[in-house]
């Protein structure tokens, strides 16, 4: 079975920080198949990267995304207070379409 | 503007059925794969099945494949998703999203609740 791990479950930072969020495939992903999502409380999520380091139209360039493999990430390079939220890394090049579990980027 | 509408949620018995809809609007509907995604209350999102642009394809998640059925009407902007014997953790907001560049979920329309509940 495919499984896609997020770590670290809860970040605690501060606005300014710089927020490092892990993705690791039990299996080799295609780059051109990862994206991350952003979902904040009673929200649907929003697209923030594809292709594993694409921005979606109107995402901030503090987001950024990197990695292949089995290992990638996602990088805010600043955090605003807006970008505290859930993130999810997704993997979209076969079914299941699987999610990870998501991350917490919390306020310190 | 780009916009997906989902509908048709509400409280239902354990066994029973439902029919989910998701309205498109703003951009050419039948070019894009369609997805429904579901997120349980406190949880994380739970990928369940796409639907090729023109209907001949669809997959699914292990946990749905028998129990649900996407479709889609072209002519109507509208993808549908049939679930029966529907179950206690069925209970969740389901999410209808477009199949964007590479099929990412570009597009998500703002969910619609499921609870099944006697």
């Amino acid at each position: 079975e495919f499984v896609l791990t997020q770590s670290p479950g809860t970040l605690s930072l501060s606005p300014g920080e710089r927020a490092t969020l892990s993705c690791r495939a039990s299996q080799s992903v295609s780059s051109s198949y990862l994206g991350w999502y952003q979902q904040k409380p009673g929200q649907a999520p929003r697209l923030l990267i594809y292709g594993t380091s694409s921005r979606a139209p109107g995402i901030p360039d503090r987001f950024s995304g990197s990695g292949s493999g089995t290992d990638f990430t996602l990088t805010i390079s600043r955090l605003d207070p807006e970008d505290f939220a859930v993130y999810y890394c997704q993997q979209y090049g076969w079914s299941p379409r699987a999610f990870g579990q998501g991350t917490k980027v919390e306020i310190k | 503007q780009v916009q997906l509408v989902e509908s048709g949620g509400g409280v239902v018995q354990p066994g029973r059925s439902l029919r989910l809809s998701c309205a498109a609007s703003g951009f050419s509907f039948s070019t894009y794969p369609m997805h429904w995604v579901r997120q349980a209350p406190g949880k994380g999102l739970e990928w369940m099945t796409v639907i090729s642009y023109d209907g001949n394809n669809q997959y699914y998640a292990d946990s749905v494949k028998d129990r649900f059925t996407i479709s889609r009407d072209n002519s109507k902007n509208t993808v549908y998703l049939q679930v029966n014997s529907l179950r206690a953790e069925d209970t969740a907001v389901y999410f209808c999203a477009r199949g964007g560049d590479r099929d990412a979920l570009d597009i998500w329309g703002q969910g619609t609740m499921v609870t099944v509940s006697s």
